[in-house]
């Protein structure tokens, strides 16, 4: 078990330049989700995949953003034509169980300039 | 809607003394409730859980916290903090009888524990 991974950890772009980020969760894990957080926030929920089917998705989330997770393994979210309000510390957790704690990555921050 | 309340931006204790970190809640339903930790410069990382059962749960690093269903609160709490349980604590909940699969946190609470 080597814990969740996310890469890249940190990522500067322009504004109206597309990012994709990578979540590897923990292999026997079938839950998997995204967040963000900000400076004095906390987790705010984006999207929810239970193995590939992406089951829940934020209101808040724009259409810009969209998350994958073929064959339900690991996972991608991508922001196209960022803003600086897309600035942010993009977070992936995976779980087990209907009740299992979450298990998050250390996090991708993402800085558009 | 689901709610998390973590009333106390910061919460200052001297070590060796009892430390409580408060979280209040808003649920339709049955929640399932948790508390994580942050380390700067670490991923949050789970120290328990409340799903049924017990009200008090006891979790890592001997914090245990109380559910309160009447005054719909899960207070985190140790009964002598150590100047390494500074960090950010954040209260999560999920509604279980929405259909929804969303957690949501708090704002997170700041404990500085003082030498």
């Amino acid at each position: 078990d080597t814990g969740v991974s996310q890469n890249p950890r940190h990522k500067i772009t322009k504004r109206g330049q597309n990012v994709t980020f990578r979540c590897d969760p923990i292999s026997e894990h079938n839950r998997l989700y995204w967040y963000r957080q900000t400076l004095g926030q906390g987790p705010e929920f984006l999207t929810y995949f239970q193995n590939e089917a992406q089951l829940e998705k934020s209101r808040l989330l724009s259409d810009r953003f969209s998350a994958e997770r073929p064959k339900g393994s690991f996972s991608t979210l991508e922001i196209q034509r960022t803003e600086q309000g897309d600035s942010a510390m993009y977070l992936c957790a995976s779980s087990t169980g209907l009740a299992g704690e979450q298990y998050f990555g250390p996090g991708t921050r993402l800085t558009v300039t | 809607a689901q709610s998390v309340a973590q009333p106390e931006d910061q919460v200052n204790v001297a070590e060796g003394n009892p430390l409580t970190v408060k979280c209040t809640y808003s649920v339709s339903g049955n929640p399932y409730l948790f508390w994580y930790v942050q380390y700067p410069n670490r991923g949050l990382q789970f120290l328990l859980k409340y799903i049924t059962g017990d009200n008090l749960v006891k979790g890592s690093y001997g914090f245990e916290a109380e559910f309160n269903k009447s005054q719909t609160s899960f207070h985190l709490k140790k009964p002598s903090a150590l100047v390494s349980d500074s960090a950010l604590y954040f209260c999560a909940v999920r509604d279980t009888t929405s259909g929804t699969y969303k957690y949501i946190f708090g704002t997170g609470t700041r404990l500085k524990v003082l030498a």
